[in-house]
């Protein structure tokens, strides 16, 4: 199985900071590589698929990158929505697995 | 605007079998995606179960291969998911989710997600 891991586990930031989380893959995965942000008690929602393409009606403050085995999630200018859970996950062979998350909390 | 929505019992005895199915509206469940079962266990991380097409085709996590069964109705529009030999490991909030191959297969709608715990 491809191991995908996370740092860091927890993120403390203040709105407006420029916030990135990177994701890890124990082997090489092109760029089957898709985030999601899920907030408590609701569904994970894609953010970015392909590495780096927003997903239609993501704001454009998301931002992905990488290739092979690290890879990154930018958000350039965080907001009060943005407090979340995020994760990882790779489509590259089965198993598909997500990474362990990235808790964005207030400072 | 496709819409998932998960039904089942919320309650499952040790040792018994989770039987869940989730309703697709708003788009076939014969389209060229395939339909996925994700879960989370209370207050951690996202767990792949597997994902079928509609044909019947099928892949399984390994660690769940030997008790997950996925099956298709396209007839009603729906897939289910059944889970034998349950165990207090096996308490989660369980989603469904289309995996969309033109966003190179993540899933892009979810359903709102049932939680299921395991306790006689």
């Amino acid at each position: 199985d491809i191991q995908l891991t996370q740092s860091p586990s927890l993120l403390s930031a203040s709105v407006g900071d420029r916030v990135t989380i990177t994701c890890r893959a124990s082997q090489g995965i092109s760029t089957y590589l898709a985030w999601y942000q899920q907030k408590p008690g609701k569904a994970p929602e894609v953010l970015i698929y392909a590495a780096s393409t927003l997903q239609s009606g993501v704001p454009s403050r998301f931002s992905g990158s990488g290739s092979g085995t690290e890879f990154t999630l930018t958000i350039s200018s965080l907001q009060p929505e943005d407090f979340a859970t995020y994760y990882c996950q790779q489509f590259n062979s089965y198993p598909r697995t997500f990474g362990q998350g990235t808790k964005v909390e207030i400072k | 605007q496709v819409h998932l929505q998960e039904s089942g019992p919320g309650l499952v005895r040790p040792s018994g079998t989770l039987s869940l199915t989730c309703a697709v509206s708003g788009g076939s469940i014969s389209s060229s995606n395939w339909w996925s079962w994700v879960r989370q266990p209370p207050g951690k991380g996202l767990e792949w179960i597997g994902e079928i097409f509609h044909g019947g085709s099928t892949n399984y996590s390994p660690s769940l291969k030997s008790r997950v069964t996925m099956s298709v109705d396209t007839s009603k529009n729906h897939f289910s998911l059944n889970l034998r030999s349950m165990t207090a490991a096996d308490t989660a909030v369980y989603y469904c989710a289309r995996v969309n191959s033109s966003i190179l297969g993540a899933a892009d709608h979810w359903g709102q997600g049932t939680l299921v715990t395991v306790s006689s």
